[in-house]
């Protein structure tokens, strides 16, 4: 398996830009969730879906952050108007979930996101 | 809701070695704890993960205790290489939507 894919690998935009970052997630698992990786506080869990619909997004630290989940292999989250704050690495992961809880989550490399 | 304290934030041994990372976490509800490890530039890695009705589990040259009494569980390598170097992660897990919970992270460094 390729394991979970993250797109871009990196992206640099200016402030108030749109940013979408992408992921497709191991074939066959059924959640898939978005953190964001910064000095100051570590791995923050953003949002995350089972069977394609959010459970949680309490993580999600404004109305400028939204992600979706279209289909089992896809998922975008975009952050509109970007600020400097922002920047930050955000990796996707991955795990079976789906009607029984699965905890082993697989991570993707990562998209490293610098707003200027 | 679940909180994970991690500890110490960084470590530093002679190649050979044992290292030992500890973790405690505040809801006793938790059932599954996992550990990553995470090279620099890279996503992290699980390397091995305890459920609650398990008190240690070894997986070659590492392995990871838990005391649910005291709420708290350890990482220990033995023989550390170079190539262990990397920051390492605990998580915790207690509900059933499979959420983790990670602590702050412990830079380890090998020194060959």
């Amino acid at each position: 398996d390729a394991g979970v894919i993250q797109s871009p690998r990196h992206e640099v935009t200016e402030m108030g830009q749109e940013v979408t970052l992408r992921c497709k997630p191991i074939s066959g698992h059924n959640s898939l969730f978005w953190y964001r990786q910064t000095m100051m506080r570590g791995l923050e869990l953003l949002i995350y879906f089972n069977n394609n619909v959010p459970i949680d997004d309490s993580g999600m630290p404004e109305d400028r952050f939204s992600a979706k989940m279209p289909n089992a292999s896809f998922s975008t989250l975009k952050i509109q108007p970007s600020e400097p704050r922002d920047s930050a690495v955000y990796f996707c992961a991955s795990s079976l979930g789906g009607d029984r809880p699965s905890y082993e989550q697989y991570f993707g490399p990562g998209t490293r996101l610098t707003v200027t | 809701g679940e909180n994970v304290e991690q500890h110490p934030s960084t470590l530093s041994v002679q190649e050979g070695d044992s290292a030992v990372i500890k973790c405690t976490y505040s809801d006793s509800a938790s059932n599954y704890f996992p550990w990553y490890k995470q090279e620099l530039g890279k996503g992290p890695q699980l390397i091995i993960d305890i459920r609650s009705n398990v008190g240690e589990k070894k997986d070659q040259r590492i392995a990871v205790t838990l005391n649910k009494t005291a709420k708290h569980f350890s990482l220990h390598i033995t023989e550390t290489q170079p190539e262990d170097s990397a920051v390492y992660f605990c998580a915790a897990s207690g509900s059933n939507t499979g959420k983790l919970i990670f602590g702050q992270g412990t830079t380890l460094q090998v020194k060959p």
